[in-house]
């Protein structure tokens, strides 16, 4: 089966404006992951899913950021008001049941550019 | 709070020589350790992982990693590399198998002919 899938591959926004971005997770995995990853850096973590609920959202760099997945499948994570620190790849993961051993599955990526 | 160390931003090595990629976490709880791999312009890939048992683990091209608690280090090696093996290699933990990952900051594997 397909694998996760990302979209749009690239965005470019200018400052300001509000942005979407889609993760289509592998069938059935239960959790969710998104993480950012700024030029030259590690991926770093966001938020959580467990189905459609939010369990960690500790790693939000702010309240312009907001992330949903309301039929526990595809996700988007929302950036409002961007500025050019948002500039970044932002990277989807999932995963199956908690009780799997297989770790994160990850998306190509969408590279987020802010003008 | 765990973090990762990767004290290495770029290792340059020739064709065919061995290579080591350091690797150090720290955490006051078991963790589960990982090696990534991102080749340019493409997503993450688990190149390696240690969950349990045997400290030493071994991917299917050729590398491997020994889980030091002692040393609290899970460091990346590999005998012979080739021009393929062009990438950024990132070292991650995390607690649960399914818990969000803490990932360093990576290691550019350099190539050289």
């Amino acid at each position: 089966g397909a694998g996760v899938s990302q979209s749009p591959r690239y965005k470019v926004a200018k400052r300001g404006q509000d942005v979407a971005l889609r993760c289509d997770p592998i069938s059935g995995h239960v959790s969710l992951f998104w993480y950012q990853q700024a030029l030259g850096q590690g991926p770093e973590f966001l938020t959580y899913f467990q189905n459609e609920a939010q369990l960690d959202k500790s790693g939000l760099p702010s309240d312009r950021f907001f992330a949903e997945r309301p039929e526990g499948s595809v996700s988007t994570l929302k950036i409002q008001r961007t500025q050019q620190e948002d500039s970044a790849v932002y990277l989807c993961a999932s995963s199956p049941t908690l009780a799997s051993q297989r770790p994160q599955h990850f998306g190509d990526g969408t590279r987020l550019s802010i003008l | 709070a765990q973090s990762v160390t990767q004290l290495d931003s770029q290792v340059p090595v020739f064709e065919e020589a061995p290579v080591e990629l350091r690797c150090n976490y720290s955490s006051s709880v078991s963790v589960y350790l990982f090696w990534y791999v991102q080749y340019p312009n493409q997503g993450l890939q688990l190149l390696l992982k240690y969950l349990s048992g045997s400290t030493l683990v071994k991917s299917i091209n050729g590398f491997e990693a020994e889980f030091n608690k002692s040393q609290t280090s899970f460091h990346l090696r590999k005998p012979s590399v080739h021009i393929s093996d062009t990438a950024e290699y990132f070292c991650a933990v995390s607690m649960n198998r399914d818990d969000k990952i803490i990932f360093g900051k990576g290691t550019r594997l350099h190539i050289l002919p």
